[in-house]
């Protein structure tokens, strides 16, 4: 399958809200609430902080939120904080006659 | 605490071989389907192989079949990728990870922990 679509990167002040976009196709994102979202720091090892389109693990921020409409998913991140500078990715499930899922690029977040 | 702990990884010759490990501690480990995801320098995550449970399951991006093998140990609770045939395109960051539920295979598509990675350089 092909990868999910994310912005390389987006940028937003302090205390601002930002959005992230991962799209795929109806296939995909379109027809499955499979989405999940890993956050990751230099060096780090990935972070889920959305599982299921809109649902946070425990110990996850309530300023991370998911959505999905269509063909895109979003990740919101509400109050930015300097410590949520960092990679972004997106994951689906994507039906394939091998395992099924797909991430996206990733997308760089810059708190300025 | 669950942890992932990677190694194996380092500098390997085209055409050659690599066996990663993923030690797991902090939860039943034979309980759970298990994956290794790499990332390429400046590319985005790739799913690489799956395995279930009790290891009688896997699967294998098409990028790699034929060429790794996927298994585990579950009274070492360790986690195995043997990587032959190696390629520059080979060249990346392995992860290993874990599905979130327990005896449900690969449910839910998402993955709840990750190891720290271990560096895979395919060059002459």
């Amino acid at each position: 399958q092909s990868a999910l679509t994310q912005p390389a990167s987006v940028s937003g002040s302090p205390g601002q809200s930002i959005t992230i976009s991962c799209t795929g196709t109806s296939s995909d994102v379109g027809s499955y609430s499979l989405v999940s979202w890993y956050q990751q720091h230099p060096g780090k090892a990935p972070k889920l902080i959305i599982y299921e389109v809109d649902k946070r693990p425990s110990g996850v921020s309530n300023r991370f939120s998911g959505s999905k409409s269509g063909n895109t998913a979003s990740l919101t991140i509400s109050g930015l904080q300097a410590e949520d500078e960092a990679d972004y990715s997106c994951c689906s499930h994507a039906p394939s006659s091998t395992f099924d899922v797909v991430f996206g690029g990733g997308t760089k977040l810059t708190v300025l | 605490e669950v942890q992932l702990l990677d190694s194996g990884g380092g500098l390997v010759q085209p055409g050659g071989s690599l066996r990663l490990s993923c030690a797991a501690s902090g939860f039943t480990f034979s309980n759970y389907a298990m994956i290794w995801i790499r990332q390429a320098p400046g590319k985005g995550l790739e799913w690489v192989s799956v395995i279930g449970g009790g290891g009688g399951t896997t699967d294998y991006a098409d990028s790699v079949k034929g060429r790794f093998t996927i298994s585990r140990d579950n009274s070492k609770n360790t986690l195995y990728l043997q990587m032959s045939s190696l390629r520059a395109e080979d060249t990346a960051q392995y992860y290993c990870a874990k599905f979130p539920y327990s005896n449900s295979g690969y449910s839910g598509r998402y993955f709840d922990y990750w190891g720290q990675g271990t560096l895979v350089t395919v060059s002459s």
